[in-house]
């Protein structure tokens, strides 16, 4: 089946010690995206890729790096990861028709990597 | 701005009760909706989706909504529910141009016996 797939589940580092996360997608969307989400909280966009297009949110801390080498493959790196980061992390995809263009097309999401920063 | 609000940050049914999750949108154009579940530890699952066609969307596991344009609205239904209900749910609005979602702040259905 295709899918959204995202290791590893379970995450634990160290204060400051950098961490990556990964997702990988057999659905062949252009579109990817990362989601952080607290505890009780809705999902918060940190950045998506269109195509190798980044575009990253606002309000992103520059401590979230994003990578995306292929159509297939998206890294979420923390450089410096604060206990205020430990969160689940969701990597979504979709298709998107083009720049300009609203899109109705559903999001699939991955299990999420809980992280845990000690 | 596109956002969504939903009343009710949790909400309790007996098995076999109806569900009524509640949506209001905040939109200056037609909006898309959706309706996503999330069991624990684990990632979203659409339910279900309006994009202005219908306005009664059915969806998965006996879910539906109505998009009601004069009360901004998108509640999420369910005739009766069952056990294997019990989840966060959360309603989202696309916003943008780039098939960005705003997602509400969830609500948490617990089914009891």
């Amino acid at each position: 089946d295709a899918m959204v797939i995202q290791n590893p589940r379970y995450q634990v580092t160290q204060f400051g010690k950098p961490v990556t996360l990964s997702c990988s997608q057999t659905l062949n969307h252009n579109v990817m995206y990362w989601y952080q989400q607290k505890s009780s909280q809705a999902p918060k966009l940190l950045f998506h890729y269109y195509d190798k297009d980044f575009n990253n949110e606002a309000d992103t801390p520059d401590n979230f790096q994003s990578r995306r080498p292929n159509t297939s493959f998206c890294f979420l790196d923390i450089r410096s990861p604060g206990l205020g980061d430990a969160a689940m992390y969701l990597c979504a995809t979709s298709k998107f028709p083009g720049q300009g263009i609203p899109s109705t097309d559903t999001q699939y999401f991955g299990p999420g990597t809980r992280l845990t920063v000690l | 701005a596109q956002s969504v609000t939903q009343l009710g940050s949790h909400v309790s049914v007996s098995e076999g009760a109806l569900v009524l999750l509640r949506c209001n949108y905040s939109s200056s154009v037609p909006p898309y909706l959706f309706w996503y579940v999330q069991y624990p530890n684990q990632g979203l699952q659409l339910l279900l989706k309006y994009t202005s066609a219908a306005t009664l969307v059915k969806g998965i596991n006996g879910f539906e909504a109505e998009f009601k344009k004069s009360e901004t609205s998108f509640h999420l239904t369910k005739p009766s529910a069952h056990m294997s209900d019990a989840a966060e749910y959360f309603c989202a609005v696309v916003t943008g141009t780039a098939s960005k979602l705003t997602f509400g702040t969830g609500t948490r259905l617990q089914v009891t016996l």
